[in-house]
């Protein structure tokens, strides 16, 4: 079974600075989807990124950008100039197929004025 | 706002009852999902419809059903219900079952079971 692990419960960073979440995963295909969800406090599950496991091209979205290593089966998010809104649960998440969402255990990011 | 939506946000009831909490998919999406968000379990997959017909079952409960009706909304029943049973039940959609579609969640409703 497919398994995604993030390492990290908790991190904290200062306003304007730059953070990284780790996760990592596990499966023996090859065709698969990657995404992280952040959930603010009102637990709104909000797709933040998505990344294409046959796309060699690291995904991004504004301020937010993915390290993905296929072989080391790594998948981080980058957030450039934090901001206080970006506050939240982090969830990533593995998808094969049109199948379900298995995700890691989430980490949680402080944003410190 | 994802254009899912689900009802009603807030659930209090008390052990042994039986609640229904329902979807609505986004305009057009064929594709349901179900996930209970706990603080023991994490969020886990429980349940997905197509197009009215069971596709997929994750860790559900026998007391636990769904269903997907013709007008595309779907409803996640919960029975005999334990203190365990507290979570947050969110239901997602996607368009149809291609493997690029993204799954667009609802607010989630959140049970406490007294």
């Amino acid at each position: 079974a497919q398994t995604v692990t993030q390492s990290q419960p908790e991190m904290s960073v200062q306003e304007a600075e730059t953070v990284t979440l780790s996760c990592t995963y596990d499966t023996s295909e090859s065709d698969y989807y990657l995404f992280w969800y952040k959930q603010p406090p009102s637990r709104q599950m909000i797709l933040v990124i998505r990344q294409e496991a046959y796309k060699q091209q690291n995904a991004t979205e504004n301020r937010f950008s993915v390290n993905f290593q296929k072989a080391a089966k790594s998948f981080s998010l980058k957030i450039s100039d934090s901001q206080l809104g970006d506050a939240a649960m982090y969830f990533c998440a593995y998808r094969q197929g049109a199948q379900k969402l298995v995700f890691g255990q989430g980490t949680r990011l402080t944003i410190n004025p | 706002d994802s254009g899912v939506t689900q009802t009603p946000k807030h659930l209090i009831t008390a052990t042994g009852q039986r609640v229904t909490l329902r979807c609505s998919p986004r305009s057009g999406d064929l594709s349901v999902y179900w996930y209970q968000q706990s603080l023991d379990q994490g969020l886990q997959f429980l349940i997905q419809y197509y197009n009215g017909e069971e596709r997929a079952k994750g860790n559900i409960l026998e007391r636990f059903s769904a269903q997907q009706f013709p007008d595309l909304h779907s409803e996640l029943n919960l029975s005999s219900l334990e203190l365990g049973d507290s979570a947050l039940y969110f239901c997602a959609s996607s368009v149809a079952l291609a493997k690029q579609e993204t799954q667009y969640f609802g607010p989630g409703t959140r049970l406490l079971v007294l």
